[in-house]
């Protein structure tokens, strides 16, 4: 069965940084991009970027390039999602999502971690 | 790099079919059949009902359809039940490498 499991909910202060992680079971984490989308309170689900672990191609969206990078550990099948400097505008639930092959969607997705940044 | 364009709400009476649109560019819509859309119910993670275009994954019923014209692309619900209830959005590969989605459209089943 594949399952992509996300990290707990967050909250922290501005400024901060922070690490959210995406471990995946039920099939070979190499050969599946992963992406990461956030979806801020009320609104959209916006893409924010996507890794191929098996060689570690990432690519981001103009609007989140620089400011949040994207990662992957082969050894535990886990993807992650960083931050350097929180801002309250982070304030977001963050969804990872498996993708089987460019192009093909987004075919199982996390539970989502909720991150919350406020002083 | 925008989000595609999706209007803010449909609605429909049960039985009855519904159509959403979504509107991009030959950068991103026009440009691949790799568009899909997803169903997300309040407080749920996005479900997938159709990815490249037209092709349904396993499970998803059929009343749930896809299409493209030109830089549009369509998705239609047939057979309209109060299940269906929920924000529907539609994503596209880019040319460029990355990916966009539509700003979401609020489906209410009457």
């Amino acid at each position: 069965e594949v399952q992509l499991v996300q990290s707990g909910a967050e909250v922290k202060q501005p400024g901060e940084s922070l690490q959210i992680s995406c471990k995946v079971s039920g099939y070979n984490f190499f050969r599946y991009w992963i992406g990461w989308v956030r979806q801020m309170p009320g609104k959209g689900l916006e893409w924010m970027g996507i890794i191929y672990p098996g060689d570690s191609d990432t690519r981001y969206s103009p609007s989140f390039q620089g400011q949040v990078t994207i990662s992957a550990d082969k050894s535990i099948s886990t993807a992650y999602l960083q931050w350097s400097s929180l801002r309250a505008s982070d304030t977001a639930m963050y969804y990872c999502a498996r993708d089987p092959g460019w192009g093909d969607g987004f075919d199982y997705w996390g539970q989502g971690t909720l991150v919350s940044v406020s002083s | 790099q925008s989000a595609l364009t999706q209007p803010a709400s449909v609605s429909g009476s049960p039985g009855q079919s519904i159509t959403i649109s979504c509107t991009g560019t030959s950068s991103d819509v026009g440009g691949y059949n790799y568009v899909s859309w997803y169903q997300q119910h309040p407080g749920k993670a996005p479900k997938l009902m159709i990815y490249k275009v037209t092709d349904r994954p396993s499970g998803v019923s059929d009343r749930f359809s896809g299409s493209k014209s030109g830089n549009t692309a369509s998705l239609t619900i047939s057979g309209l039940q109060a299940e269906d209830e929920a924000d529907y959005y539609c994503l596209s590969y880019t040319v460029s490498g990355t990916v966009i989605f539509g700003g979401g459209t609020k489906l209410t089943v009457l």
